[in-house]
């Protein structure tokens, strides 16, 4: 599978603990991007890497949300201090610049999570 | 900023009518519009774009989608739908410095035997 892949699918959590979310885009793919989606709600752009460098991060929910690309392939989403306000799907996304980008993004599966 | 409007959280139609989702858009340069499709348990794929060209935008699945500037929409539509379209649909935008997708609230379809 070729795909854009996030790990774990499911997380159950205690308030008040930290969380770390994988995902491995599409191994050509330079941008990755990280969305968040609450239940009735459309993804919401938290930040982006191009190669590992971010160049978007303001945002951000709060400073509890970090997020890295170390060697500009996967790249983790961490939460710290998890409250349950951010019980959401996290969704990751990947895709190509070159030239002209046109905005096609290629979406895993997303990482659930229910802070308890 | 750019942003998109879908109307109607739900859309419930008979299968073989037709399917009508709206979307509109607010921006102040060309926009980029794009519709995702989301079902249960998976990813969102991309249904269709348009990034300038033909006003008409053909996408996967018999879907197509109008991009009418003076009505500032990008509606999809499918002359006749199937159970298999239900799904939650996403109209988007290119936006932001960082020309991410920014999203309308989604539209739940349900197709009705």
């Amino acid at each position: 599978d070729t795909g854009v892949s996030q790990n774990p699918r499911h997380k159950i959590t205690k308030r008040g603990q930290n969380v770390t979310f994988r995902c491995d885009p599409i191994s050509e793919h330079n941008r990755l991007y990280w969305y968040r989606q609450t239940l009735g709600q459309g993804p919401e752009f938290l930040t982006y890497f191009q190669n590992e460098a971010q160049l978007e991060k303001s945002r951000l929910l709060s400073d509890r949300f970090s997020a890295e690309r170390p060697k500009g392939s996967f790249s983790t989403l961490e939460i710290q201090r998890t409250e349950q306000g951010d019980s959401a799907m996290y969704l990751c996304a990947s895709s190509f610049r070159e030239g002209s980008f046109t905005g096609e993004l290629f979406f895993g599966e997303g990482s659930r999570l229910t802070v308890l | 900023a750019q942003s998109v409007t879908q109307l109607g959280s739900h859309v419930s139609v008979s299968e073989g009518a037709l399917v009508l989702l709206r979307c509109n858009y607010s921006s102040s340069v060309p926009p980029y519009l794009f519709w995702y499709v989301q079902y249960p348990n998976q990813g969102l794929q991309l249904l269709l774009k348009y990034t300038s060209a033909a006003t008409l935008v053909k996408g996967i699945n018999g879907f197509e989608a109008e991009f009418k500037k003076s009505e500032t929409s990008f509606h999809l539509t499918k002359p006749s739908a199937h159970m298999s379209d239900a799904a939650e649909y996403f109209c988007a935008v290119l936006s932001g410095s960082a020309r991410q997708l920014t999203f309308g609230s989604g539209t739940q379809l349900t197709v009705l035997p």
